[in-house]
């Protein structure tokens, strides 16, 4: 079974941190990608990575910056985090195209 | 021309009812259309697709119905049962060659026994 961890499940900052979110896929999949969920929007695509040290903006990169070292993980990056970023953070692989994404529990994060 | 538009926000159905979610798009050039389930507390899951070559697929209880010339596509679930109560996507695949997809704005199913 597939398994994409996200190493946080509740975080709390404060506005104008810097706050990593990391994520490990353990498939040895090629694409990884990040997604932001909020109530009556949907997932919306952050960034998404093809391979290591390729990235590519998805819908909504304003904010946010990737990081992508090793194969098996993805980290999230808010600069200087804001109150609009409270949300929760979805992070997915796929091996291939049309191939399903495998998504991570997600973390839930509140930004003060 | 990149949305893909779904209703219901929410739906209630009673035990052995049918359950239909819609989901309407506008670029035809879109070429895969998975639903997602997910159970609170965890990350989506995909429940079945569908390419637009074929105008319905079932597995099991699941149901996609695809209507091209309308742009619409729609998830039923016969029988719903109380563990089918979860929150369902709608994705589409834009026509570039990624594995990019743009997702609904959620339904969130609930089946009453």
């Amino acid at each position: 079974d597939v398994k994409v961890t996200q190493s946080s499940r509740y975080l709390v900052k404060r506005t104008g941190e810097k706050v990593f979110l990391e994520c490990v896929q353990d498939m040895d999949h090629e694409n990884m990608f990040w997604y932001r969920q909020d109530p009556g929007l949907g997932l919306r695509l952050i960034y998404f990575s093809y391979d290591v040290k390729m990235k590519e903006k998805g819908d909504i990169p304003e904010g946010y910056s990737v990081s992508r070292e090793k194969k098996e993980r993805f980290s999230l990056i808010l600069e200087s985090a804001s109150t609009n970023q409270t949300s929760m953070y979805l992070c997915a692989s796929s091996p291939s195209q049309y191939s399903p994404l495998h998504f991570g529990n997600g973390t839930r994060l509140t930004v003060t | 021309q990149q949305q893909v538009k779904q209703s219901p926000q929410s739906l209630i159905v009673q035990k052995g009812g049918i359950s239909i979610i819609n989901c309407a798009y506008e670029n035809t050039a879109f070429d895969y259309f998975p639903w997602y389930q997910q159970f609170p507390g965890k990350g989506p899951a995909l429940l079945i697709a569908i390419r637009p070559d074929v105008s319905e697929k079932k597995e099991g209880r699941f149901t996609i119905s695809f209507n091209k010339s309308a742009k619409q596509f729609s998830l039923h679930i016969m029988d719903s049962q109380p563990g089918d109560s979860a929150t369902y996507f709608c994705a589409a695949r834009p026509p570039y060659n990624t594995d990019k997809l743009i997702f609904g704005t959620g339904t969130r199913l609930q089946v009453f026994p």
